[in-house]
């Protein structure tokens, strides 16, 4: 499998601030990139995804940042929420249908 | 939305007994289905790759004839963990991609099933 490289491995925010993950891949043949929430015992929920023609989508409080020569992608989180604390999961994959490759995650704790 | 639905969502056996888990799409057609592994703390690992009516395509590493994999409709499929050991205990998820026409080709999952073998 080709790999998608996550950071840091963990997180700690305060509430109101904004938590940044980030990513790299290396298979240039990846077209899409979406980011997944998980919360203990559950499966993963697509938060936002974003494809290589756009180097920014915003959606709410969450926001992708791609940047495509340097084969890196961004998470952040606005207004950051004790809800929010969970595990977060960045993964590429090409459009014809192949499964998701996923980083090893970022665990985000937002604290009041 | 899309929907994919997992079960059991929690299943405990013996060791050496098989244990089957079931993923179906609620809402749409799945011709393909991924089957990935997670174990605690760690990122979700892809297993193998479900085929409906065409046998998986299972990753490097992952034993064919100890997970077997079965998609006979559009809309099921089963993974068996066949003579289960402790060290198969794990969260089994199951995912599908959603290719109807005006979709956004978003893969789904289903809620994970977690097999502890004792």
């Amino acid at each position: 499998q080709q790999q998608v490289k996550q950071s840091p491995q963990s997180l700690i925010v305060q509430k109101g601030g904004i938590s940044i993950i980030n990513c790299a891949y290396e298979n240039t043949a990846f077209d899409y990139f979406p980011w997944y929430q998980q919360f203990p015992g559950k499966g993963p929920a697509l938060l936002i995804a974003i494809r290589p023609d756009v180097s920014e989508k915003k959606e709410g409080r969450f926001t992708i940042s791609f940047n495509k020569s340097a084969k890196q992608f961004s998470l952040h989180i606005m207004d950051s929420q004790p809800g929010d604390s969970a595990t977060y999961f960045c993964a590429a994959s090409t459009e014809a249908g192949t499964a998701l490759i996923f980083g090893k995650g970022t665990t985000l704790s937002v604290s009041s | 939305g899309a929907v994919v639905s997992q079960h059991p969502s929690r299943v405990i056996c013996k060791s050496g007994t098989s244990v089957k888990i079931e993923c179906r799409s609620l809402d749409f057609q799945a011709t393909t289905m991924f089957w990935y592994r997670q174990f605690p703390k760690q990122s979700l690992m892809l297993m193998a790759t479900s085929n409906e009516g065409s046998k998986a395509t299972y990753e490097q590493g992952v034993e064919k004839d100890k997970f077997l994999i079965n998609h006979a409709s559009l809309t099921l499929s089963t993974l068996t963990v066949t003579s289960a050991h402790p060290e198969d205990s794990s969260f089994y998820i199951c995912s599908a991609r959603d290719f109807r026409v005006g979709g956004t080709g978003e893969l789904f999952f289903g809620e994970g099933s977690r097999l502890t073998v004792l």
